[in-house]
């Protein structure tokens, strides 16, 4: 299995609401990233785990709150979020910190 | 800190034929990664080619290869016998070769790659 899968593939979520987005990958890869990217824009990263532990928080709001269950999960919590949250967020995974990263197809991500 | 700059935002190419996309970067380090990743409209970003810092060789991946000038802080991409599945935004991306802790990707704005059938 090469690749990283990301569920839901589009999600519409109102700002009361909460919702999860979920990464998977079982590649053996020990570090996996959470980015965000907007429209015709570069992905901007959010997150960095690094075996199951969280290594970089890129300044992210606390509304996003981000979870490695295991070394092949990662998952993405969100509660109270803004329209301008709306974008496509990508997961990617590593064999180690510093290999190429691998990414998955992305969550597209509404706000109303 | 790093800067990686695609000054091509948009790019047309016959089927067939050969293209190049610009990237630039700036970095006072010596040790690196350069990327080049694709991103079709299904929006899955896929790494093409990688080059470190210290090869000289310039690296190739099939149709796939780049042009490296470590002095002049330059990483082009040239795509040979150019297909319609080559359409997609272009990334170049800068990341630091430090191994006692992660270092992020830096990614340069995109460049969008049109194939004229």
């Amino acid at each position: 299995d090469t690749e990283v899968t990301q569920t839901p593939k589009h999600l519409v979520m109102g700002m009361t609401n909460k919702k999860s987005l979920k990464c998977e990958q079982h590649m053996g890869h020990r570090a996996m990233y959470w980015y965000k990217q907007k429209a015709k824009k570069p992905p901007e990263l959010m997150f960095v785990y690094s075996y199951e532990k969280l290594s970089i928080n890129e300044s992210v709001p606390s509304r996003f709150s981000p979870e490695c269950p295991n070394s092949s999960l990662l998952n993405l919590h969100l509660h109270a979020l803004q329209p301008e949250d709306s974008a496509l967020y990508l997961c990617a995974s590593s064999r180690l910190r510093y290999n190429e990263q691998f990414f998955g197809p992305g969550t597209r991500l509404t706000v109303l | 800190a790093q800067t990686v700059t695609q000054s091509q935002p948009e790019m047309s190419v016959q089927e067939a034929e050969t293209v190049t996309l610009s990237c630039t970067y700036d970095t006072s380090e010596s040790d690196y990664y350069l990327f080049w990743y694709k991103q079709p409209p299904s929006r899955q970003m896929i790494l093409v080619i990688r080059q470190e810092a210290y090869k000289q060789q310039n690296a190739t991946e099939n149709r796939f290869s780049v042009n490296f000038q470590k002095a002049a802080k330059s990483f082009s991409l040239k795509i040979s016998d150019s297909q319609l599945g080559d359409a997609a935004m272009y990334f170049c991306a800068y990341r630091r070769a430090l191994y006692e802790r992660n270092e992020k990707l830096t990614f340069g704005t995109g460049t969008r790659l049109t194939i004229i059938p």
